[in-house]
């Protein structure tokens, strides 16, 4: 089974600057997850999707984050514009349908450097 | 809000000792912990989980035990490896959203 899938590894922009992010979940799980991950700490739901609905996004900086999920499968979360303190990783994750006691999975996650 | 406290940060201990992680939790109703393992730039693993009804689980040299009175549960690993040096996390399930809150991490290393 492929695991979750995200683009690109590594990015590195200057501050008040866009950036984008890709993620590809496991086929056929329902639920996808955004995290962001300061060094040294655990990583912190931004927003979590149900197929193309968001579930829960009260931890999303929307005056500069977005996120979409349009076809219930990829998703991609938005910088704009990027602040030095938003440096972090960015895991995506995905679950079978969000239901009580499901695993998540991770993707490899990525590394934002805003300078 | 709701939060999940981990100890220690940090933890060294010589190859084939038992390594003990502990996490704290905060919402009472929480129901479904699991750990994760993530070494160096790359991506978190689950490693063991363990679920409200359960006061303990093993699989092969890792445990966890859950104690809901007191609204902790603990990592173990015996015989630990080098290969076990890793950051390791404690999550809770926040009852109701199928949210996770993660602790904040335990380096472990092992030392040959």
């Amino acid at each position: 089974e492929a695991g979750v899938a995200q683009s690109p590894r590594y990015k590195i922009i200057e501050k008040r600057q866009s950036v984008a992010f890709w993620c590809n979940p496991i086929s056929g799980h329902a639920t996808l997850y955004w995290y962001q991950q300061i060094l040294g700490q655990g990583p912190k739901l931004l927003i979590q999707f149900q197929n193309n609905g968001v579930v829960d996004d009260s931890q999303l900086p929307k005056d500069r984050f977005s996120a979409e999920r349009l076809k219930g499968v990829d998703s991609t979360l938005k910088i704009q514009p990027a602040k030095l303190e938003d440096s972090a990783v960015y895991l995506c994750a995905s679950s079978l349908d969000g239901a009580n006691f499901e695993s998540q999975y991770f993707g490899p996650g990525t590394r934002l450097l805003v300078l | 809000g709701e939060n999940v406290e981990q100890h220690p940060s940090t933890l060294s201990v010589q190859e084939g000792d038992s390594a003990v992680i502990k996490c704290t939790y905060s919402d009472s109703a929480s129901n479904y912990f699991p750990w994760y393992k993530q070494e160096l730039g790359k991506r978190p693993q689950l490693i063991i989980d363990i679920r409200s009804n359960v006061g303990e689980k093993k699989d092969q040299r890792i445990a966890v035990t859950l104690n809901k009175t007191a609204k902790h549960f603990s990592l173990h690993i015996t015989e630990t490896q080098p290969e076990d040096s890793a950051v390791y996390f404690c999550a809770a399930e926040l009852s109701g959203t199928y949210k996770y809150i993660f602790g904040t991490g335990t380096r472990l290393k092992v030392l040959a």
